[in-house]
């Protein structure tokens, strides 16, 4: 079993369309994050969160420590939100806290 | 400010060379993570500074690979040998400590081996 794991792998939507995208993880963790990787392949943070919920404009993240789950959700879904979205859990090693990462949600926009 | 900086932005070589990656972190910042995200695969971690303490290894994948920060700033990532299957963007992220901050990336450099 991953220590991440995302659903779905791939979206579709239609423009405007609320979407959802899940990320469960298997370990205690800190804090979890968001990230977005755009065709180009540059990552972009998102969120980091580690209780209740954030929102940055249209994007919003939750999290729920105990069930070791967390949703990010795109409301009035646009083409430029077309992108892969990553999960991320820092596992300790030592005093490490390198990120494992789920392996993404293709999530493609349609006008 | 600057966010994390990363040269060169692609990079072809030939099997058996050397190359060098390099990652300028944010002033300040004391945590400097190496990634890796071969294509079709998912993002790994390869190599983790913090301060002055003693780097974490454990994601290298082979003695090929090393990586060295100076003065707690610029890191470098050396592959010596490369080999058709170290094709990959390499990605760099700093954070300002460990645990709970935030890791923030860099553009990354597509390593192609030819």
């Amino acid at each position: 079993k991953n220590e991440v794991e995302q659903s779905p792998q791939n979206l579709t939507a239609q423009e405007g369309e609320f979407i959802t995208i899940n990320c469960s993880y298997s370990v205690g963790i800190s804090a979890l994050h968001w990230l977005q990787q755009h065709p180009g392949g540059g990552i972009v943070s998102l969120f980091m969160l580690s209780s209740g919920k954030k929102k940055h404009g249209r994007l919003i993240a939750t999290i729920n420590i105990q069930e070791k789950h967390s949703s990010l959700h795109i409301t009035a879904s646009h083409p430029r939100d077309s992108a892969v979205y990553i999960c991320a859990v820092p596992l300790s090693s030592g005093s490490a806290r390198q990120l494992t990462f789920g392996s993404g949600t293709q999530l493609t926009v349609l006008p | 400010g600057a966010g994390v900086s990363q040269s060169p932005s692609n990079k072809v070589t030939e099997k058996g060379k050397d190359v060098e990656l390099r990652c300028d972190p944010i002033s300040g910042h004391t945590a400097l993570y190496w990634y890796r995200q071969s294509l079709g695969q998912g993002l790994e971690f390869l190599i983790y500074f913090q301060g002055n303490s003693a780097p974490d290894k454990s994601g290298l994948p082979s003695d090929r690979f090393s990586a060295e920060r100076t003065g707690g700033s610029v890191s470098t990532l050396t592959i010596q040998r490369t080999q058709q299957e170290d094709s990959a963007v390499y990605l760099c992220a700093s954070s300002i400590g460990t645990g709970r901050y935030e890791q923030y990336f860099g553009p990354g450099t597509r390593l192609t081996v030819t």
